[in-house]
C-alpha cells in the first residue's frame, strides 16, 4: 500500500488530454514539492516533472504538472501513442522520513 | 557522457547476501545525494534508500532497515547496497539514481535484477 495514491490506469485518445491524479497528505505532498516520472516498458525511469511544475530540458509542454493541498496532478495534452507508459508522483514524507512513490498509473492510447 | 551503471544483480538462496554496485562518471559523482530505488516484478517503484554526499549520513526504508546497508566510495565513484537476510519480497529490479538540487531524481541507471528464490 503506497503512501500516495494514483489511479491504477488511465485511457485516452490521441489528442486527446488526460490528467493523472496523485493524493497524499499534510507530511507528504501538502508540505513538500512534487515530482513526476515516466516509466516506459523496457527502460528507465525518466524524470518528467519537478517541483511541482518545472520541465526538464527535452521535456515537450504538452506535460504538465499541478499542486492543490494534498493532491498533485499530470496532465497531458495532445495525447501520442509514445505517451504509452507507467506514471509516477514522489516526494518526501517528513513523518516517515522516507522518499514516498505513488503506486503509478498506467496510460493507455486507444 | 553522464551515466549510472549498476551491476551486481542475480540469483541468491532465501537468507543470502548479495552486494549491489552503481559506477557512475560523467558528473562529480561526491557532490550529489544518491539513491536506491528498486520494482518488483509488475509492480511499481519503491524507493529503498539513501546517502548523503560523504556518506556520513544514511535514510532507509521500512522494508529494508537493518538489512540493507547504503555506501559509497567517492574515489572510485561507486555506490553500494549491501543486502542481507535476503527474502523473495526482495526480487526486483534495483535501479541506482541521482537527486539534484532540486530533489528530483533526474539520472537513473538501467537497473540490475535481483532474485531471490531457492
Amino acid at each position: 500500500q503506497s503512501v500516495l495514491t494514483q489511479t491504477p490506469s488511465a485511457s485516452g485518445t490521441p489528442g486527446q488530454r488526460v490528467i493523472i491524479s496523485c493524493s497524499g497528505s499534510d507530511s507528504n505532498i501538502g508540505s513538500n514539492t512534487v515530482n513526476w516520472y515516466q516509466h516506459l516498458p523496457g527502460t528507465t525511469p525518466k524524470l518528467l516533472i519537478y517541483s511541482i511544475d518545472q520541465r526538464p530540458s527535452g521535456v515537450p509542454d504538452r506535460f504538465s504538472g499541478s499542486k492543490s493541498g494534498t493532491s498533485a496532478s499530470l496532465a497531458i495534452s495532445d495525447l501520442q501513442s509514445a505517451d504509452e507508459a507507467d506514471y509516477y508522483c514522489s516526494t518526501w514524507d517528513d513523518s516517515l522520513f522516507v522518499w514516498v512513490f505513488g503506486g503509478g498509473t498506467r496510460l493507455t492510447v486507444l | 557522457e553522464v551515466k549510472l551503471v549498476e551491476s551486481g544483480g542475480g540469483l541468491v538462496q532465501p537468507g543470502g547476501s548479495l552486494r549491489l554496485s552503481c559506477a557512475a562518471s560523467g558528473f562529480s559523482f561526491s557532490s550529489y545525494w544518491m539513491h536506491w530505488v528498486r520494482q518488483a516484478p509488475g509492480k511499481g517503484l519503491v524507493w529503498v534508500s539513501r546517502v548523503s554526499k560523504d556518506g556520513s549520513t544514511t535514510n532507509y526504508a521500512d522494508s529494508v532497515k537493518g538489512r540493507f546497508t547504503i555506501s559509497r566510495d567517492n574515489a572510485k565513484n561507486t555506490l553500494f547496497l549491501q543486502m542481507d537476510s535476503l527474502s523473495a519480497e526482495d526480487t526486483a529490479e534495483y535501479y541506482c539514481a541521482r537527486i539534484n538540487s532540486d530533489d528530483a531524481l533526474d539520472l537513473w541507471g538501467q537497473g540490475t535484477m535481483v532474485t531471490v528464490s531457492s
